[in-house]
């Protein structure tokens, strides 16, 4: 049981350049959440997946795009990356319905932007 | 708008040298609340759920507590091996989306 896997582990782009973080879950989950993490500044959500085929905005969308392409994988990608998308991403699943349940977290992805 | 705040942001300890996180929580209809262990360079990882005031949970030199407008997180005579940061989250009902405070950075030195 892999849990949440993430790839890839580390990226390095230029400003301007294009790339696609790949998240999928075994759990069986419903709900699925990207997040970015920056000192000071907590975790983020910046899309989130309720249950396969739909998708919303959370915090802080702008400048990216998810797709939820099964029940198991659900993707962010960034079109024209900025500095300011410097950050470690975390893709995060959950079994959400009428109980709360606790979200479970992939490695992370560390991206700098230059 | 929902909102978590962890203190101290950041605390050290000595190892055995007993202490508390704090966790408080403005939301409208608790549903859950999470705490989180962080370690460096990787994801959360998720530790209890508690989801009515007077709750307790415990897991080693852990115990978790809830009230109304806060939690607890007791470490109990910590262990080097317990340094981490320390997250803690809600979720309101009908929401898909927890809320996370910042976290408190945990280090026991030996």
């Amino acid at each position: 049981n892999a849990g949440v896997t993430q790839t890839p582990k580390f990226q390095v782009l230029k400003t301007g350049q294009s790339m696609t973080l790949q998240c999928a879950q075994d759990m069986n989950h419903n709900s699925m959440y990207w997040y970015r993490q920056d000192p000071g500044m907590g975790l983020r959500l910046i899309y989130y997946s309720a249950s396969e085929g739909t998708t919303d905005k959370g915090e802080v969308p702008n400048g990216y795009n998810v797709s939820r392409l099964n029940k198991r994988e659900f993707s962010l990608r960034l079109e024209s990356a900025a500095p300011s998308q410097t950050s470690v991403y975390f893709c995060a699943s959950t079994d959400a319905g009428t109980t709360y349940y606790e979200q479970y977290f992939g490695p992370g992805t560390r991206l700098t932007v230059t | 708008e929902d909102q978590v705040t962890q203190s101290p942001e950041a605390l050290r300890l000595q190892e055995g040298e007993s202490s508390s996180l704090n966790c408080s929580y403005t939301v409208s209809g608790l549903r859950g609340l999470f705490w989180y262990r962080q370690d460096p360079g990787k994801g959360p990882e998720f530790l209890f759920t508690l989801y009515s005031a007077g709750e307790e949970k415990e897991k080693e030199r852990l115990k978790a507590t809830l009230t109304k407008k806060e939690s607890f997180l007791h470490i109990t005579a910590p262990k080097p091996e317990d340094s981490a940061t320390y997250l803690c989250a809600v979720q309101a009902g009908g929401s898909y989306i927890p809320t996370f405070g910042r976290g408190t950075s945990l280090i026991v030195h030996p």
